[in-house]
């Protein structure tokens, strides 16, 4: 059973950093795509992050580029989002998502941590 | 960076109804357009991939189509499960957008 479970949300300061980890299991990790999506509060869903298989190909939203960054260790199948200089914007569920080798679609969620931003 | 509109924002119906969302692209997105639904405390639960194609595993009365830029969502025969937020998410030039969702809500 393919399981990613994330962590390492919390409450932090406008300005603060953190880092997420996203722990896989139950697949071969090192095959697949993944992405962070997230949630603010009483908003809809939106794409923050992509990490290629092989972590050569990395891709942001807009909103987030140049303070976060995706990587992964593949021999600890965990994928990670570093975050830096965050903004009360910021403050959501933020999802860990296996992206299918079939097409360009998200074929797998955790249940998500979340990122309170906040003084 | 591509921009997807989707609509309505909001929709409320019966049970046994059919109801219908868009989501339009900006430009062509070689039809790399997916269909999820949204239930509060889950995960999302992909049910349209490619456009048109079914998941395996979700009931037929679910259904998508279109191409280019233009693309629409379908269920039929609305059933009590089925009240939840529905996004679209497309895929281009290495990124992923979703749409704004659509809240369906019963009548």
């Amino acid at each position: 059973e393919v399981q990613l479970v994330e962590s390492g949300g919390d409450l932090v300061q406008p300005g603060g950093s953190l880092r997420l980890s996203c722990a896989a299991s139950g697949f071969t990790f090192s095959s697949y795509w993944m992405n962070w999506v997230r949630q603010a509060p009483g908003k809809g869903l939106v794409w923050v992050s992509r990490i290629s298989s092989d972590e050569t190909t990395l891709s942001y939203a807009d909103s987030v580029r140049g303070r976060f960054t995706i990587s992964r260790d593949n021999a600890k199948n965990t994928v990670y989002l570093q975050m830096n200089s965050l903004r009360g914007e910021d403050t959501a569920v933020y999802f860990c998502v296996r992206e299918s080798t079939a097409s360009y679609f998200f074929d797998n969620w955790g249940q998500g941590t979340l990122v309170t931003v906040s003084s | 960076d591509i921009q997807m509109t989707q609509s309505p924002s909001s929709l409320s119906a019966s049970v046994g109804d059919s109801v219908t969302i868009t989501c339009q692209a900006s430009h062509d997105i070689n039809n790399y357009l997916n269909w999820y639904q949204h239930k509060p405390g889950e995960a999302p639960k992909l049910l349209i991939y490619d456009a048109s194609i079914l998941k395996a595993g979700v009931p037929s009365r679910f259904s998508g189509s279109g191409s280019g830029t233009d693309f629409s969502f379908t269920i039929s025969s609305l059933q009590p499960e089925d009240f939840a937020t529905y996004y679209c998410l497309q895929y281009d030039s290495l990124m992923f957008t979703f749409g704004q969702g659509t809240k369906l809500e019963i009548k």
